[in-house]
This record gives C-alpha cells, sequence and structure tokens, in this order.
C-alpha cells in the first residue's frame, strides 16, 4: 500500500459527459502528479501540483482540468468526454525534500466511455 | 529534454531463466533512476532506485547499475518467477522535474 488513494476505482460514463477523479497524497507529501495510462500501457504525465499551487504541465488536454485543495487532496476533471479518454488515470504524490524524489503512485481510476 | 528509451516488449522467458531489460537514457546533469513495476490490475510500485553513478538498486533480486559512461540502468534477474509477470517502467527524474518514464516493458514468466 503506497499510502495515495483514488476514487473511484471504476467509472464508466457517456460521451460529452465530465466527472471528477480524486485523489489523497501520502500523509506530508505536498506534490501531486496526474497521469494517463492508455491501453497500450503507455504512461502519460498530465499536470503537477505542489502546495495548491500548478508545477508543471504535460500532455493535458483543453477539456481536462486539475486542482488542488489546501488539504492537498487533488482532483482532475476531465469534460467532454470522448471514446479516446478510456484509461487509466493514475495519480502520484511525492515529498519534495525526499532523498530521491521517487514517487507514490495510488491503484488508479479506470475510466471507460461508452 | 530528458527521456528514457526502454526495451520494447513483449518479453516472455521460461521460470528460473535470466532476465534483462535494457534502458537507456538523455539528460543533462545528474537525474536519479528509478525502475517501477506494474502488476496486473494494479498501480505502479517503485521497484529499485539509483541517485549517483556506479550506484546499485537492489529489491526481490532485482538489480539495476546506474552507468553513466552508457547512460544505461539496465534491470536483471538471475532467476525469474511466474510471480514476476508485470510490466516495467524505467523512470528518471532530473532535481524536481516531472518524472520521465519510459514505454514499459510487459513480462510474461512462463511455468
Amino acid at each position: 500500500d503506497s499510502g495515495v488513494t483514488q476514487t473511484p476505482k471504476h467509472l464508466i460514463t457517456a460521451t460529452g459527459q465530465r466527472v471528477t477523479l480524486r485523489c489523497s497524497p501520502r500523509s506530508g507529501d505536498l506534490s501531486v502528479y496526474w497521469y494517463q495510462q492508455s491501453l497500450d500501457q503507455g504512461l502519460q504525465f498530465l499536470i503537477q501540483y505542489y502546495n495548491g499551487e500548478e508545477r508543471a504541465k504535460g500532455n493535458i488536454l483543453e477539456r481536462f482540468s486539475a486542482q488542488q485543495f489546501p488539504d492537498l487532496h487533488s482532483e482532475l476533471n476531465l469534460s467532454s468526454l470522448e471514446l479516446g479518454d478510456s484509461a487509466l488515470y493514475f495519480c502520484a504524490s511525492s515529498d519534495p525534500s525526499g532523498t530521491y524524489n521517487e514517487q507514490f503512485f495510488g491503484p488508479g481510476t479506470r475510466l471507460t466511455v461508452l | 529534454g530528458d527521456s528514457v528509451t526502454q526495451m520494447e516488449g513483449p518479453v516472455t522467458l521460461s521460470e528460473e531463466a535470466f532476465l534483462t531489460i535494457n534502458c537507456t537514457y538523455t539528460a543533462t546533469g545528474y537525474p536519479s533512476l528509478f525502475w517501477y513495476v506494474q502488476y496486473p490490475g494494479e498501480g505502479l510500485q517503485l521497484l529499485l532506485k539509483a541517485t549517483k553513478a556506479d550506484d546499485k538498486g537492489s529489491n526481490k533480486g532485482f538489480e539495476a547499475t546506474y552507468r553513466k559512461e552508457t547512460t544505461s540502468f539496465h534491470l536483471e534477474k538471475g532467476s525469474v518467477q511466474v510471480s514476476d509477470s508485470a510490466v516495467y517502467f524505467c523512470a528518471l527524474r532530473n532535481g524536481n522535474d516531472d518524472m520521465r518514464f519510459g514505454a514499459g516493458t510487459r513480462l510474461t514468466v512462463k511455468p
């Protein structure tokens, strides 16, 4: 158990809809990262937040947005969903003061868009 | 920018065979290097790590050595088990930059 929690575990929705994925980082970690893993297994970095502020942006679509709240949990909002958005969405957290800067991953949310 | 290239899979081995999954990187400075493992239906777990040249990371019988001269961090295990079947990701992180992952290598170990 990495200490990172994600809800829901599974989400099935229709095209055009909007969903919110939630992530709680490990206790004490200030950074949260979001990744998308497509069926061909590639991991795409979407966005990073550090202590409530956006720190880095990757291949995140304009239809997607995220935020990190004062209690450090984070939400990833996906809107105008398309079939191609079906994927596993992972959240990870890290402690920037950690020696090795490794990231700890949650179990993921599997999104299916029908 | 920084990047990681790892051996394409899938890799299929018999139990007790020797495993090597190649990983090379491109980065400025001295990144930290990682191997993550993803078992079926689960998230990524850190397998091992190394932070400087010639460091050897090891865990669960897996090893990888940080080779700056060849910019490599190959994953090895002397005798794989069926339970090692998973997808393996090589990754690097340079300072506080975001982590860069390789494409992943799927390993299947047959009894």
